[in-house]
């Protein structure tokens, strides 16, 4: 069964800090993993989308990395704001490519202090 | 540029009444659409998805239906809701030109059956 897992689950830090959010997928035979930011009560907007070939991906402050090999992704966020307070969540498609074959990790839920 | 609307964004219906939830996509054609639940703590879950007019495919079992009258209108509909439909929704949609092509989400309904 595909499976993808996020940790931690919830993490608070510092404005201005960095982190690293992690995702371990099981979804075989692997076609591409995305990451989305949800912010409360709203619809998940798109970060990154890396292939097989890729293993980093930047965009603005958000770098995405992927290891096909060990099948991880991390998520880092350099000097975190306030805006970053959100649900990052882990995406990854089997190469069927179609919505039936996307499965979702449930998650890490982010908080940004002052 | 294209956009999604999906409304409502709140809703609080009884037990037993009927639901129509409606996503519209602007500026594309042919798009691929999508209903997801999200429930609390967990991961979303595809309900249906469409790649064209009257085309509809059901992932999980339910108390709900969707159609697609027109190329850019996706309907979510149900008879008579449960407690259990209680959740956020999700309308989503990607171009029909393969599947690295990321999702765009709708802001969500949040439904609560009472």
């Amino acid at each position: 069964k595909n499976q993808v897992e996020q940790s931690p689950q919830s993490l608070i830090i510092l404005e201005g800090k960095n982190c690293t959010l992690q995702c371990n997928y099981t979804v075989s035979p692997f076609s591409n993993l995305r990451w989305y930011k949800q912010d409360t009560g709203r619809g998940p907007v798109s970060l990154t989308i890396m292939t097989f070939s890729e293993n980093t991906k930047s965009n603005g402050r958000y770098t995405a990395t992927l290891d096909a090999d060990t099948k991880q992704s991390s998520l880092h966020i350099t000097a975190s704001q306030l805006s970053d307070s959100a649900s990052y969540i882990c995406v990854v498609s089997d190469s069927g490519g179609g919505a039936d074959g996307l499965t979702f990790g449930k998650g890490t839920h982010l908080i940004i202090q002052p | 540029s294209q956009t999604i609307h999906q409304w409502p964004a709140t809703l609080v219906q009884p037990v037993g009444s009927p639901l129509s939830l409606e996503c519209t996509v602007e500026g594309t054609s042919n798009p691929n659409l999508y209903w997801y639940r999200q429930a609390a703590g967990r991961g979303l879950q595809l309900l249906f998805y469409s790649v064209g007019i009257g085309q509809i495919s059901s992932e999980v079992p339910q108390n709900l239906s969707a159609s697609r009258p027109q190329d850019r209108q996706f309907i979510l509909s149900s008879k008579k809701l449960l407690l259990s439909d209680s959740g956020f929704y999700l309308c989503a949609w990607n171009p029909d030109r393969g599947p690295l092509y990321g999702y765009t989400f709708g802001s969500g309904t949040r439904l609560t059956v009472v």
